[in-house]
């Protein structure tokens, strides 16, 4: 069966720190990638998607950058953070177009 | 471009009472609709999904959905409430152009009283 693993589940990192979050699927091959931010009492906010090994879209422009390495790898960086980017961050797959997104446990991120 | 809305930030209803959260989405096509429910601190969790046929979807933990195009609507029922079921549940729409395009609505919070 399918799992996705998303990692740390907490972080406080000082303003200005690196940043990098990690979200790897199990079970599937060439799924579509995706990173979410969910910001406190409001909706999801789509950050980047990715169709395949290094394509990666951006929705949002910002600080955060984002990495396909591998087919089942999808990573979420930054070079300095800022307090705007505290949020609780969610990485997603899908298998086909549609077909409906597995979400991973969320990373809460919390910048100081 | 489609859009979704959740009109009820957040609803309250007493254990066992049924419950009806609300979407409404907008989209020039056939939508692909869902609804998702997400517990406090966790990633979301698909209920249920609808694509074409009927348009009455079941979905796990006993939720069900109707498509109602005339209303342009997607709401979510549930017939006996469970003190489980207190979360927070999104409605989403995507397009045919493929699942990158999924947009979530707001999120409507359910609480549940005894």
């Amino acid at each position: 069966s399918q799992t996705i693993h998303q990692w740390p589940a907490t972080l406080v990192q000082p303003v200005g720190s690196p940043l990098s979050l990690e979200c790897t699927v199990e079970g599937t091959s060439n799924p579509n990638l995706y990173w979410y931010r969910q910001a406190a009492g409001r909706g999801l906010q789509l950050l980047f998607y990715s169709v395949g090994i290094g394509q990666i879209s951006s929705e949002v422009p910002q600080n955060l950058s984002a990495s396909r390495p591998q087919d089942r790898q999808f990573i979420l960086s930054s070079k300095k953070l800022l307090l705007s980017d505290s949020g609780f961050y969610l990485c997603a797959w899908e298998g086909s177009p549609n077909y409906g997104y597995t979400f991973g446990s969320g990373t809460r991120l919390t910048v100081v | 471009a489609q859009s979704v809305t959740q009109p009820d930030i957040h609803i309250t209803v007493s254990e066992g009472a049924s419950l009806e959260l609300r979407c409404n989405y907008s989209y020039g096509a056939t939508p692909y609709l869902f609804w998702y429910v997400q517990s406090p601190g966790q990633g979301l969790q698909l209920l249920l999904k609808y694509f074409s046929g009927d348009t009455l979807v079941q979905g796990i933990k006993g939720f069900e959905a109707e498509f109602k195009r005339s209303q342009s609507s997607f709401n979510l029922r549930k017939p006996s409430v469970h003190w489980s079921d207190a979360a927070e549940y999104f409605c989403a729409v995507g397009s045919d152009t493929g699942g990158f395009k999924t947009i979530f609505g707001a999120g409507t919070r359910l609480f549940v009283k005894a």
